[in-house]
């Protein structure tokens, strides 16, 4: 079956970088773009982001360009979120989504890692 | 880069039905056939229940429907169940540097 394991989170101080993973099995994870969603505690959600199933584009959410970086190992199974100089507001769970091909949905989630960026 | 606007809570009592708003504009709802709904449950992560609009993936009841009209999406559950107590958030492409933008949710109450 599918299953999206994200790992990484945790407790990081303000100014810091972290790198979540995101990590595939039970399909073809070369063949599918996958998103990062987050949603902050108590809040809604929030897109963060999208890498093509070949790495070869990368889209991001207006309040995170220049600080996040999606990539991929398509050999491992692997998606990453590179996130630099933490904020406060960067406080919440980060969700990896398989996208829905050619329905622009996203079908599976991953069961999210919380972030918690706090002095 | 605004979210959606969505009704902060709806309520019904089981079997009764209910519908759920989603309004943006002609740059993302109005624009594009590529509406989505999930639904959440406390501490889980989003179910994708409606896709381009209307279409329901393999598992998702009959009960649960999508419609658009202008700028303007629904969610309608018939027959409401005490399981579908829930957050449920509407999502559309938007043609702009964000992609995707998701609605500000709303919280299903079975009476």
């Amino acid at each position: 079956q599918v299953q999206l394991v994200e790992s990484g989170g945790g407790v990081v101080l303000p100014g810091r970088s972290l790198r979540l993973s995101c990590t595939a099995s039970g399909f073809t994870f070369s063949s599918y773009d996958i998103h990062w969603v987050r949603q902050a505690p108590g809040k809604g959600l929030e897109w963060v982001g999208v890498i093509w199933y070949d790495g070869s584009q990368k889209y991001y959410t207006d309040s995170v360009k220049g600080r996040f970086t999606i990539s991929r190992d398509n050999s491992k199974d692997t998606l990453y979120l590179q996130i630099n100089s933490l904020r406060a507001e960067d406080t919440a769970v980060y969700y990896c989504a398989r996208d829905y091909p050619t329905a622009r949905a996203k079908d599976y989630w991953g069961q999210g890692t919380l972030v918690t960026v706090s002095s | 880069q605004s979210a959606l606007t969505q009704p902060a809570s709806v309520s019904g009592s089981p079997g009764q039905s209910i519908t759920i708003s989603c309004s943006g504009t002609s740059s993302d709802v109005g624009g594009y056939n590529y509406v989505s709904w999930y639904q959440q449950h406390p501490g889980k992560a989003p179910k994708l229940m409606i896709y381009e609009v209307s279409n329901r993936p393999s598992g998702v009841p009959d009960r649960f429907s999508g419609s658009k009209s202008g700028n303007t999406a629904s969610l309608t559950i018939s027959g409401l169940q005490p399981e579908d107590e829930a957050d449920y958030y509407c999502s559309s492409q938007r043609g702009s540097s964000t992609l995707y933008v998701f609605g500000t949710g709303t919280k299903v109450s079975v009476l």
